[in-house]
């Protein structure tokens, strides 16, 4: 039984950059959420995705944007990279209604230079 | 609004002796708790949560943690620590009853478990 699953591991983008990283759930889950994890800090909240729209977004700017395909993989989206945007990129699943066994990936690392 | 506060940005253990680490948190409704495990270079490993039921919560490898709803806090224990527990340790809360399903984490206690 696959867990979470995110592409690529890492890479490295210049400033003014767009990226795209992508998010596999577990299998049996059709929920994902994404979180930014800055380098010594918690994870923060980004979005959540069920049925293919964005359920709920946490304090995060437009350059931000996601999307979830029919077979409940995701995509993160950032345009217009900044330094600051440097981090660890988790992709959380989980079962809608259940919504609070949450499988984690492995995270992308993003670095932004 | 939601929050968590883990006040202890490290805590340094003897192997075989027991462990804790504590956490605290704020939410408006009833509160979902959870206790993640992150190694180097990973993401999130779960460890054990509380939604509800008894106070006391047993987990994976021998990790336990106790609800208690007048101090607002969920401190992780575990009676007798082992090297490979050395890690980072996030606690995060849901609020349970606001139709809300984002995890708020507090920023970590690097635990370190000397042999």
């Amino acid at each position: 039984d696959a867990g979470v699953t995110q592409s690529p591991t890492h890479l490295i983008k210049t400033r003014g950059q767009q990226v795209t990283l992508r998010c596999s759930p577990k299998s049996g889950h059709d929920t994902v959420s994404w979180y930014q994890q800055a380098l010594g800090q918690g994870p923060q909240f980004i979005f959540q995705y069920y049925e293919e729209e964005e359920r709920q977004r946490g304090n995060f700017p437009d350059r931000f944007s996601g999307h979830q395909f029919p077979n409940y993989s995701s995509e993160l989206n950032v345009n217009a990279l900044l330094l600051g945007d440097s981090a660890l990129y988790l992709c959380a699943s989980s079962r809608w209604g259940a919504n609070y066994g949450y499988t984690f990936g492995s995270g992308t690392r993003l670095t932004v230079v | 609004a939601q929050s968590v506060a883990q006040p202890e940005d490290q805590v340094n253990v003897a192997e075989g002796n027991p462990l804790t680490v504590k956490c605290t948190y704020s939410v408006s409704g009833n509160p979902y708790l959870f206790w993640y495990v992150q190694y180097p270079n990973r993401g999130l490993q779960f460890l054990l949560k509380y939604i509800t039921g008894d106070n006391l919560v047993k987990g994976s490898y021998g990790f336990e943690a106790e609800f208690n709803k007048s101090q607002t806090s969920f401190h992780l224990k575990k009676p007798s620590a082992l090297v490979s527990d050395s890690a980072l340790y996030f606690c995060a809360v849901r609020d349970g009853g606001a139709g809300s399903y984002q995890l708020t984490f507090g920023k970590g206690t690097k635990l370190s478990v000397i042999p």
